[in-house]
């Protein structure tokens, strides 16, 4: 069985901060892993996934996250936050190789920056 | 190309009545999947289509169907409505061939209040 743990429900951070969000999985099988983001009354988008390679992967709009298979981490991370980036974010992992495409998510982080 | 779009965005329904909500995928997309989003639980799936046959499941009652049309839209159903069944439903679709590192494109959601 796969889970995510996400270790902070709610991140606050001042504009121009450097922020780290937590994520943590376990699984008996090899995943792949995705950061998503929803902002208010809207769904989910993509901000990042890792399936293989690099174990760093970033996303357009300047955050990145990093894949550590022995800690079974994938830490999303920007160094500079705006306030346009306030949303929440979920961590989620699909099942390698597998033909279903089930993602299974993290309880989310509340990212708010203040001015 | 349009995004994935969900309808109603809004309802509102008495325990123990039924309803359907509705999903149509990004075109050409030919795998649908559902989740209850909840503050409680958090984002659980539901259950995915893909070319119109059902291929998983997640672990909610017998209550909870759905099924997909052979355009890809996707209809979910809930009958005998409770009182936890109000929730954020949201839809995501995908190309679903390499299914497990696909992108999933989520819907805004409809927002399911059962009073």
């Amino acid at each position: 069985a796969q889970s995510v743990t996400q270790l902070d429900s709610q991140v606050p951070v001042f504009e121009e901060a450097p922020v780290e969000l937590r994520c943590n999985y376990s699984s008996s099988v090899s995943v792949y892993l995705f950061w998503y983001v929803q902002y208010p009354n809207q769904g989910l988008q993509l901000l990042l996934k890792y399936l293989s390679g690099s174990t760093l992967v970033e996303s357009i709009n300047g955050f990145e996250a990093e894949f550590n298979k022995s800690q079974t981490s994938f830490h999303l991370r920007k160094p500079s936050v705006h306030i346009s980036d306030t949303a929440e974010y979920f961590c989620a992992v699909s099942v390698r190789g597998s033909t279903l495409g089930r993602l299974y998510f993290g309880r989310g982080t509340q990212l708010t920056v203040w001015p | 190309k349009a995004g994935v779009t969900q309808t109603p965005r809004y309802l509102i329904k008495t325990r123990g009545q039924q309803v359907t909500l509705s999903c149509s995928p990004i075109s050409g997309h030919r795998s649908v999947s559902w989740y209850q989003q909840t503050p409680g639980q958090g984002l659980q799936f539901l259950f995915e289509y893909f070319s119109e046959t059902q291929r998983n499941k997640g672990n909610f009652p017998g209550r909870f169907s759905g099924r997909q049309f052979s355009n890809s839209r996707s209809e979910m159903n809930v009958s005998t409505l409770e009182l936890g069944d109000s929730a954020l439903y949201l839809c995501a679709s995908s190309l679903g061939v390499a299914t497990s590192t696909d992108t999933q494109y989520f819907g805004p959601g409809t927002r399911l209040t059962v009073l």
